[in-house]
């Protein structure tokens, strides 16, 4: 079945940087779009941006733009979401999660990765 | 961009009635919504697509309807593992777009 696995919990300090990776399987990887989306602490969903992952091209939401970039490497069916210029409103967790056909809906999401800003 | 609208915010409902929550965009998206499930600590599902299609594994009693800017998800008879919190989504363009969440809680 289609998965997405996520990597571990981060803990970074103000005016880090975080990568996020989100493995593939179950699917030929580069045949459908992966979005990331990410939730702070008791508030609601957010979306930050997308990346093809044949042509590797992307589109981020304006308020990430200069501070996200959404990688992939083809080779291990696995996508990135690197956040730079970290603040305490960037405590969140991130999902990565794929979208299925044409005009996306999200199915299947990543199990989430909490990454915690802290001096 | 689109910004999308839910309400009410949270609702208490006891086993077996019927609730309904509404999300409405601030502009035309056709049937471009969708609606999530999510529970504590874990990542939302998607129940219902494009409006109105039941998410294949999803129960009969959830059930979607709307177009244009208005949307509602009903479910037909409330069951303890329903309690959570229902999210609608646009994805007619980016930015994509979601309602700030409806919580369902046990009366």
């Amino acid at each position: 079945q289609v998965q997405l696995v996520q990597s571990g919990a981060e803990v970074k300090k103000p005016g880090a940087s975080v990568r996020v990776s989100c493995k593939a399987s179950g699917y030929t990887f580069t045949g459908y779009y992966l979005h990331w989306v990410r939730q702070a602490p008791g508030q609601g969903l957010e979306w930050m941006g997308w990346i093809n992952p044949n042509s590797g091209g992307t589109n981020y939401a304006q308020k990430f733009q200069g501070r996200v970039t959404v990688t992939r490497d083809t080779s291990i069916s696995t996508a990135y979401m690197e956040l730079s210029r970290l603040t305490s409103d960037d405590t969140a967790v991130y999902y990565c999660a794929q979208v299925p056909a044409g005009n996306g809906w999200f199915d299947p999401w990543g199990q989430g990765t909490l990454v915690t800003v802290s001096s | 961009d689109i910004q999308m609208t839910q309400s009410p915010s949270s609702l208490s409902a006891s086993v077996g009635d019927r609730v309904t929550i509404s999300c409405r965009a601030s502009q035309s998206i056709s049937s471009f919504l969708n609606w999530y499930q999510q529970k504590p600590g874990r990542a939302p599902e998607l129940l219902v697509y494009a409006a109105s299609s039941l998410q294949g594994g999803v129960p009969s009693r959830f059930s979607g309807s709307g177009s244009g800017t208005d949307f509602t998800l009903t479910i037909s008879s409330l069951q303890p593992e329903d309690f959570a919190t229902y999210y609608c989504q646009q994805s007619s363009s980016t930015p994509i777009t979601f309602g700030q969440g409806t919580r369902l809680e046990i009366k």
